[in-house]
This record gives C-alpha cells, structure tokens and sequence, in this order.
C-alpha cells in the first residue's frame, strides 16, 4: 500500500512566524503536490514537483514556497504565517504519468492554526 | 482551464436508499474522472477512476460511476447506503500539466446518512 505521511496532524502557530509542513511517500514517487482545503472551496493546488530540485506553481502559490531536496519528501514552508492560511493541508504523490497509473494518494492532512 | 461542478453542497439519504452523486465537468480533451472519499478529519481516499474503455466504473465500497461524454458527466452511485457512507465525497478531472498531470477538484458533497 502506498504510505503518505505528514509530520503533524495539528499545529498551531502565531502570526509572522515561520512554518514548515514536512511530506514523506514511501512508494518512490516522481510526483508530490501540496494542496490546501477550505469549506465550501474544496482543494486547491499551492505547489507541486515532478523530481528532485523541481517546483511548478499551482493556482495559490502566492505567501508559499516548496522545497524537495530528496525524492520521498516534500516541504512546504508559509515564510510567515498569515491568520488566512489556517486551513487544512493536504499532500499526495503520484507515480510517473503512465496510462492507469495516474493516479494520487494523499496523507492525512495537517490542519494549521494561526493565531 | 477545466473545472469541476458538484451542485450538491449536502445530501442525506436514509440507510439502504439508493444514493446518486452529481459531478460535471469542462475539459477541452478526453478527461481523466476520479472520485475521492473524505471521512471526518482525515485525507482523501480514492474511491474510483476512469482513464478511457469502459464507461461505467467500478470502484471500492460498492460505488461504481458512470461517464457520460455527451452530458460531461461522472455521476457516483450507489444502490443502498450504508451509515458508515456518511463522509464528504470530491469528484477530480485531471489534466496533463508540466511533466505531470493535475488534478482539479470540486467544492465536494457532504452527505449525511439517517439511519
């Protein structure tokens, strides 16, 4: 089965602090994305990356940034947390795009509050 | 761009009704369909997918969708409800992005199980 875990289930940060949220897949996949979910809004792509030192801008990049120094993890960091980033964070990762193995899996999510 | 349209915000169906979940969506190019299954607090589980053959899907749990190119459709359904259904369901459409695909969920259904 494949195993995506991220490193809190809950945290609570303050204004203007800095914050990592850290993503680790045990299935040696090229593909990592983190998306954020807000009620009423669903989920909506921050960042992704296709490989090692790779980042591409999904459709809310902005007051986030990525970093994937190793295949299996995936960070993403808020460089100062902002009271309208509390949300429920998600990552997923995904194999290489190959016919029916597109496919994403997702962790259990990090829900963040920022006070 | 392709979107996604989930016009139920929230159902409740009775245990052992039949259960239809409305997905709709925009994309220039066959689409890739995928419905995903939210229980309280956790990540996003991958009930079903359709990459292309067959139009009606199977899926886990006892859901199978149907995709409808005419109407660009991927209703969820289900023959009889169980209460541990009750849980916030996604439909995704995934599109071939940089080096990957993406996916673009809807704003989900939360559906609600009366026993």
């Amino acid at each position: 089965d494949v195993k995506v875990t991220q490193s809190s289930r809950y945290l609570v940060k303050r204004t203007g602090e800095k914050v990592f949220l850290e993503c680790v897949q045990d299935m040696d996949h090229e593909n990592m994305f983190w998306y954020r979910q807000d009620p009423g809004l669903g989920l909506r792509l921050i960042y992704f990356s296709y490989d090692v030192k790779m980042k591409e801008k999904g459709d809310i990049p902005e007051g986030y940034s990525v970093s994937r120094e190793k295949k299996e993890r995936f960070s993403l960091i808020l460089e100062s947390a902002s009271t309208n980033q509390t949300s429920m964070y998600l990552c997923a990762s995904s194999p290489l795009p190959r016919q029916s193995q597109e496919t994403q899996y997702f962790g259990p999510g990090t829900r963040l509050l920022v006070l | 761009a392709q979107s996604v349209t989930q016009p139920d915000i929230h159902i409740t169906v009775s245990e052992g009704a039949s259960l239809e979940l409305s997905c709709n969506y925009s994309y220039g190019a066959t689409p890739y369909l995928f419905w995903y299954v939210q229980s309280p607090g956790q990540g996003l589980q991958l009930l079903l997918k359709y990459f292309s053959g067959d139009t009606l899907v199977q899926g886990i749990k006892g859901f199978e969708a149907e995709f409808k190119r005419s109407q660009s459709s991927f209703n969820l359904r289900k023959p009889s409800v169980h209460w541990s259904d009750a849980a916030e369901y996604f439909c995704a459409v995934g599109a071939r992005g940089a080096g990957s695909y993406q996916l673009t969920f809807g704003k989900g259904t939360k559906l609600s199980v009366i026993p």
